[in-house]
């Protein structure tokens, strides 16, 4: 069981918008900041977000990132195919002393 | 641009050892904490550790204290993890990250 909760499966048509939450506590999202990472079959998390909305270059305007209290959540609209992955959201834990992830939001594009 | 690529894996049998290694560049290692996160087939991301820019204190899961050390040598770029008492479900592919980040994994396959 993962510290931070994540729905396991997200899907929607291309060019459709999507929403993955992510909830935590106070210890680790309502006290820290939060990274999305995707993550490709087959291949490294790549970092999405960090500091909760901000985007590394090469990451396109259509991904956003938000936090508001102890959740978090992830968009991504105009989906393509190439979005399909999993995404993970990750926040560090004070009571815990650990970093902590989401389980994965397994996304599909129909 | 960074690069992180670890090394070190293989396959062992439960009880034994092996220590991965993460070959750090493009960035100024010595000034950044880094992390050990693993990947069991099939699954979700698992912290393992957590060591500052200086080693000056660890932090473990509580599925590995005892049996996994992590370490850095400064000079040389590199990132450590040294496991011990190695168990079947220790079975994963290990990625060190910065956690900006990450390297492609090694994989660990505990069997007997």
């Amino acid at each position: 069981q993962s510290v931070l909760t994540q729905p396991p499966s997200a899907s929607g048509p291309p060019g459709q918008r999507v929403t993955i939450s992510c909830s935590g506590s106070s210890s680790n999202i309502g006290s820290n900041t939060v990274n999305w990472y995707q993550q490709l079959p087959g291949s490294a998390p790549k970092l999405l977000f960090y500091s909760n909305n901000q985007r590394p270059s090469g990451v396109p305007d259509r991904f956003s990132g938000s936090k508001s209290g102890t959740s978090a959540s992830l968009a991504i609209g105009g989906l393509q195919s190439g979005d399909e992955a999993t995404y993970y959201c990750a926040a560090w834990d004070g009571s815990l002393n650990a970093w902590v992830f989401g389980g994965g939001t397994k996304l599909t594009v129909l | 641009q960074v690069q992180l690529v670890e090394s070190g894996g293989g396959v062992v049998q439960p009880g034994g050892s092996l220590r991965l290694s993460c070959a750090a560049s493009g960035f100024t290692f010595s000034s950044y904490g880094m992390h050990w996160v693993r990947q069991a087939p099939g699954k979700g991301l698992e912290w393992v550790t957590f060591i500052p820019y200086d080693g000056s204190y660890e932090y473990y899961a509580d599925s590995v204290k005892g049996r996994f050390t992590v370490s850095r040598d400064n000079s040389k770029n590199t990132l450590y993890l040294q496991m011990s008492l190695l168990r079947v479900e220790d079975t994963a592919v290990y990625y060190c990250a910065k956690p900006d980040s990450w390297g492609q994994g090694t994989l660990v396959t505990v069997s007997s």
